[in-house]
Parts: structure tokens; C-alpha cells; sequence
């Protein structure tokens, strides 16, 4: 696997509660990705980022913020969760904006109650 | 965004090849088309990749149309390890990011 550590592996938390997800790579890689997926609707594109403090939004952003304050990390922060947020979430990094294939973390699995 | 269209599901039995078809009707000239899998819980696994021209790698095979609208995966020797989601993704071009838009792929199931 590609060099990518996403923690925690399992979160469960309420309703209301401020949650972190991180994703650290040590590829060196400039892009990185997340996604989260969830039944009958595959992987859906959360947040990305093209360098260090440079992020943008996917097709499901609301609810999420991101940061990168360093390459080798990712956050991706849900400031209030919400039961529909319950989903396994996947960081991804690719190496340019070539046809460099992205590679995936093993997800975190988080469940809001 | 080009789209692709997958069967849901396909068997294929040990040692023989397993043959997993995309339809990309709508993709534009400039777009590749990605395969990726999906082990149960675990992150999608890059495949293979190609433009134009069919591609081969140490897991599989990429045949693409002349006309690109449409694309063959092929695991040559297929095995219990094979059975998973598979899917077929073609890379959106724009902005200042290779993002992959998924589809829901194909259930592969390789059967003893």
C-alpha cells in the first residue's frame, strides 16, 4: 500500500459533537483527497487539496471543513455531527494533476449516534 | 462529466479470465479511463489506466475501443482474491485536481 495512515480506524460519537478525521501520507505527494462512502451511493468526493493551504470543495462538502497546514496531512473536520454523517470515510493522495492514479487509505469507519 | 455504465454483478469461475465491461459513451478526448477495486473494508485499489491505447500491467489488461466508448478489464487468471467491487471511473478533467467521480461498479465473484 501507498503511504497512507488515516486515524482514528473506528470513531463512534453524538449527535453535536466536533469530529477530526486525519489522513497523513509520506509520499510527499501533492494532492490528497476524501471521500466518503455509504450504500447505494458509492464513494462521493468530500474535500480535496492541491498544495499546503490550498483546498476546495466536492460534489458533498456540507457539513465539512478541511485544513492542510503541512503535505504530509489532511484533516477533515465535521464541526457538528450529524446521524447522516455516519459513513466510512477514505483519504486519498495522487502525485500531480497528470494521469497519476489516486491511492487510498484503509478508511475510518464513524458512526453518529 | 463523462458517466460510466457497469453491470452490477458478474461470476467468473478460477483460472479462467474474467472479462469486466465499461461503457463510457460520452467520454471526451482528452479523458482516461481508470479501473479501481474494492476488497470488502478496505480502500479502493488502483488497477490500470489508459488513453487510447490497450494497456497491460501486472494485474490485469485494459482493452479500449477504437472509438473509446468503451473498455474491457481483463484479469487474465482470475482467483478467489479477485472477488470484489470493481470499478470503472474516467478521470474528470478541470480545475487544479485529477478527481475520480465513482460510479457503483461491478460485483466480481470468482467462484471455486
Amino acid at each position: 500500500d501507498a503511504g497512507i495512515t488515516q486515524s482514528p480506524r473506528h470513531k463512534v460519537t453524538e449527535t453535536g459533537t466536533p469530529v477530526t478525521l486525519r489522513c497523513h501520507q509520506t509520499e510527499n505527494h501533492r494532492y490528497m483527497y476524501w471521500y466518503r462512502q455509504d450504500p447505494g451511493h458509492g464513494l462521493r468526493l468530500i474535500h480535496y487539496s492541491y498544495g499546503v493551504k490550498d483546498t476546495d470543495k466536492g460534489e458533498v462538502s456540507d457539513g465539512y471543513s478541511v485544513s492542510r497546514s503541512k503535505t504530509e496531512d489532511f484533516l477533515l473536520t465535521l464541526e457538528s455531527a450529524t446521524s447522516s454523517q455516519t459513513s466510512v470515510y477514505f483519504c486519498a493522495i495522487s502525485a500531480n494533476q497528470g494521469p497519476s492514479p489516486l491511492h487510498f487509505g484503509n478508511g475510518t469507519r464513524l458512526t453518529v449516534t | 462529466d463523462a458517466k460510466t455504465t457497469q453491470p452490477p454483478s458478474m461470476d467468473c469461475a478460477e483460472g479462467r479470465a474474467a472479462n469486466l465491461p465499461c461503457n463510457h459513451s460520452t467520454i471526451s478526448g482528452n479523458e482516461y479511463v481508470y479501473w479501481y477495486r474494492q476488497i470488502h473494508s478496505q480502500g479502493p485499489q488502483y488497477i490500470i489506466h489508459g488513453l487510447k491505447n490497450n494497456e497491460t500491467n501486472e494485474m490485469a489488461s485494459l482493452i479500449i475501443t477504437e472509438d473509446r466508448k468503451s473498455s474491457t478489464l481483463i484479469l487474465p487468471h482470475a482467483t478467489l482474491r479477485d472477488t470484489a467491487v470493481y470499478y470503472c471511473i474516467v478521470r474528470v478533467e478541470g480545475g487544479a485536481t485529477n478527481k475520480l467521480i465513482f460510479g457503483t461498479g461491478t460485483l466480481l465473484a470468482v467462484q471455486p
